[in-house]
């Protein structure tokens, strides 16, 4: 069955440094892998996806993704982080009958 | 293009009462699935429709159901509520391409409140 994985609960970053959100997956096929963005009270916002092709994808927002079938991932990582990009982060595997991870709650230090 | 709506955006019932949300999915985009949201359970998939029929479902009780019309809107309905119900409804809309569902689109959601 398929299922994600995300390790981190919660992650506080300081304003300007990078980023790294992890997101493991378990797929019997190729995966269709997303990430999407909420803020607080809304609905969820597609950072990137990754269908097939280049293994490294650029989302919207400065943020980018690679997946690694070896490892069965799909971290996003954004180089510097602005205080705006404050929410929880979800990793989601499948098409038909998506399934997300937990979420990380990222949280943004002046 | 208008995003996907989703009304009311919330929503304050009483248990044993049933509720109806109500999804218009983005223009062109045949595809409407239903996710509830809670703190305990996080993002679970409720259903899917295509073409006004169901073509997958996930693991909720009978009184949770849905439809789908012909202009691609779609409704779920919650029977006998529930307090555990209470979560934020979420709607997404995507495109088919052959049998494949292409990226799904998501609304705002409906907050649902059981007391």
């Amino acid at each position: 069955a398929q299922s994600v994985t995300q390790p981190d609960i919660h992650i506080t970053v300081s304003e300007g440094a990078s980023l790294e959100l992890r997101c493991n997956y378990s797929y019997g096929a190729t995966p269709y892998l997303f990430w999407y963005v909420q803020s607080p009270g809304q609905g969820l916002q597609l950072l990137l996806k990754y269908f097939s092709g280049d293994t490294l994808v650029q989302g919207i927002k400065g943020f980018e993704a690679e997946f690694k079938r070896s490892q069965s991932s799909f971290n996003l990582r954004k180089p510097s982080v602005h205080w705006s990009d404050a929410a929880e982060y979800f990793c989601a595997v499948g098409y038909n009958d998506m399934r997300f991870g937990a979420g990380t709650r990222l949280t943004v230090k002046p | 293009k208008a995003g996907v709506t989703q009304t009311p955006r919330y929503l304050i019932k009483t248990r044993g009462q049933q509720v109806t949300l109500s999804c218009s999915p983005i223009s062109g985009h045949r595809s409407v699935s239903w996710y509830q949201q809670t703190p305990g359970q996080g993002l679970q998939f409720l259903f899917e429709y295509f073409s006004e029929t169901q073509r997958n479902k996930g693991n909720f009780p009978g009184r949770f159901s849905g439809r789908q019309f012909s202009n691609s809107r779609s409704e779920m309905n919650v029977s006998t509520l529930e307090l555990g119900d209470s979560a934020l409804y979420l709607c997404a809309s995507s495109f088919i391409r052959g049998q494949t569902q292409e990226t799904q689109y998501f609304g705002p959601g409906t907050r649902l409140l059981v007391l």
